[in-house]
């Protein structure tokens, strides 16, 4: 089936303004991971969901970063007041079950923060 | 720091050439992962080794594994213009199978 899709894939806000990111992962992929690549950068971890599971936050650089997942599927990262440091490409990658089963990318949603 | 750390951060080779990377990590690890990327955008898989291995072949790919020295190396050989790219080494830090921390990355570029 198709791989991960993410949008928007360009995303232009103000500095204050909130900013919704999608990602629509793999159909059956019970993991859902989102990151965050600054320009020229390594990825930094945000968040992770597996299954039913209690997200694992701990990357999530501050509180106005959050993400939920609907319906085991669908996730959705939202960035509040946002600020020009938010300014970066988000990936999103999801996997199946497996002990060494691979991550799979989506393209990106380049965010910039004016 | 991160888990996985690349070296070089960038190589510029002459197309035919082979290109070598190298990654080292810190704690141990059920399997070392190699990611491909082009233009900053999403990555792309290349191999997986499992931590009882200590080479792997893909094609023109060869990944070694030392866990002693908790390295890793990426050798493309014979290169293309079109291997120009940035190649992650990823991890499990915490050797649950479930998590990947990357390296910065080492950019390649692969002159024709």
């Amino acid at each position: 089936g198709a791989g991960v899709s993410q949008s928007p894939s360009n995303k232009v806000t103000e500095k204050g303004k909130d900013v919704e990111l999608r990602c629509d992962p793999i159909s059956g992929h019970t993991a859902l991971y989102w990151y965050r690549q600054s320009l020229g950068q390594g990825l930094e971890f945000l968040i992770y969901f597996q299954g039913n599971s209690a997200p694992d936050k701990s990357g999530l650089p501050s509180d106005r970063f959050s993400a939920e997942r609907t319906g085991g599927s669908v996730s959705t990262l939202t960035i509040q007041r946002t600020q020009q440091e938010d300014s970066a490409v988000y990936l999103c990658a999801s996997r199946g079950w497996g002990f060494y089963n691979e991550q799979f990318f989506g393209p990106g949603t380049r965010l910039t923060v004016l | 720091s991160q888990q996985g750390e690349e070296d070089p951060q960038a190589l510029s080779i002459q197309e035919g050439e082979n290109a070598t990377m190298n990654c080292s990590y810190k704690t141990s690890i059920n399997n070392l992962q190699w990611y491909r990327q082009n233009s900053g955008r999403g990555l792309v898989h290349l191999i997986l080794i499992r931590s009882n291995e200590r080479e792997k072949h893909s094609g023109r790919l060869r990944v070694t594994l030392d866990t002693s020295k908790k390295s890793s190396s990426l050798l493309i050989t014979a290169s293309r213009a079109a291997d120009t790219a940035s190649y992650f080494c990823a991890t499990d830090p915490n050797n649950a199978g479930n998590m990947l921390t990357f390296g910065g990355g080492t950019r390649l570029m692969v002159k024709p």
